[in-house]
């Protein structure tokens, strides 16, 4: 596709609920990650995949959070159990890494998480 | 770990100049630059990489010192359109040789008419 694009765009859910936010990203961009944004918060990093394995999941808040990348291409990042502070911005981002520091970040808009 | 980003809010008039800068507390290869527009996807600005380069684009230009682990974003007679969160972006632990990206404390600039 054109851009990085992920969905829903908007994801209201009852604490305690599962939930699946997806990524597809631009095509041929091997490294793709995902970040958290709470309202009038900076980027919190989250995971990183390289192809499809993850080498850096560092950022997940807990146990109940995981994500997983197939084909290369598609992500898929679940909550368990959702709880109310998971609320948030979900960003995904790809870039075409080269094997240097000189590959930008394209971003989807996002998924808006609201936990009631 | 995450870069700090100085200072946390400005406002401008209309042809005012800015500095914004980011501060790492470790060696870097590169700084990214991104300005998120509220409710938007942040959007890539430029990139600089390890050998104290300034690069610039429009009016906005930015410099590397990667002695002093710091990057600063200039931004000359500001236009409206210039209003966002910056946001400067490293590479996390080089020392797994993975490809992670963490982000600073971000700037919120706003300009005025």
């Amino acid at each position: 596709g054109a851009g990085v694009s992920q969905s829903p765009s908007n994801k209201v859910t009852e604490k305690g609920k599962d939930v699946e936010l997806r990524c597809d990203p631009i095509s041929g961009h091997t490294a793709l990650y995902w970040y958290r944004q709470s309202l009038g918060q900076g980027l919190e990093f989250l995971i990183y995949f390289q192809g499809n394995s993850a080498p850096d999941k560092s950022g997940l808040p807990s146990d109940r959070f995981s994500a997983e990348r197939t084909g290369g291409s598609v992500s898929t990042l679940t909550i368990q159990r959702t709880q109310q502070e998971d609320s948030a911005v979900y960003l995904c981002a790809s870039s075409l890494v080269t094997g240097g520091w000189d590959s930008p970040l394209h971003f989807g808009n996002g998924t808006r998480l609201t936990v009631t | 770990q995450q870069p700090v980003q100085s200072p946390q809010a400005v406002i401008l008039r209309e042809g005012e100049d800015a500095v914004i800068n980011c501060s790492s507390s470790k060696a870097l290869y590169s700084v990214h630059w991104y300005r998120q527009k509220h409710g938007e996807a942040p959007v890539f600005l430029m990139i600089l990489l390890k050998g104290g380069e300034q690069k610039g684009h429009d009016k906005i230009s930015a410099s590397f010192n990667e002695k002093k682990q710091q990057s600063s974003l200039y931004l000359t007679a500001s236009q409206l359109s210039y209003s966002g969160t910056y946001f400067c972006g490293t590479e996390g632990d080089t020392t797994s040789g993975t490809y992670k990206y963490i982000f600073g404390t971000g700037t919120r600039l706003k300009v005025l008419a």
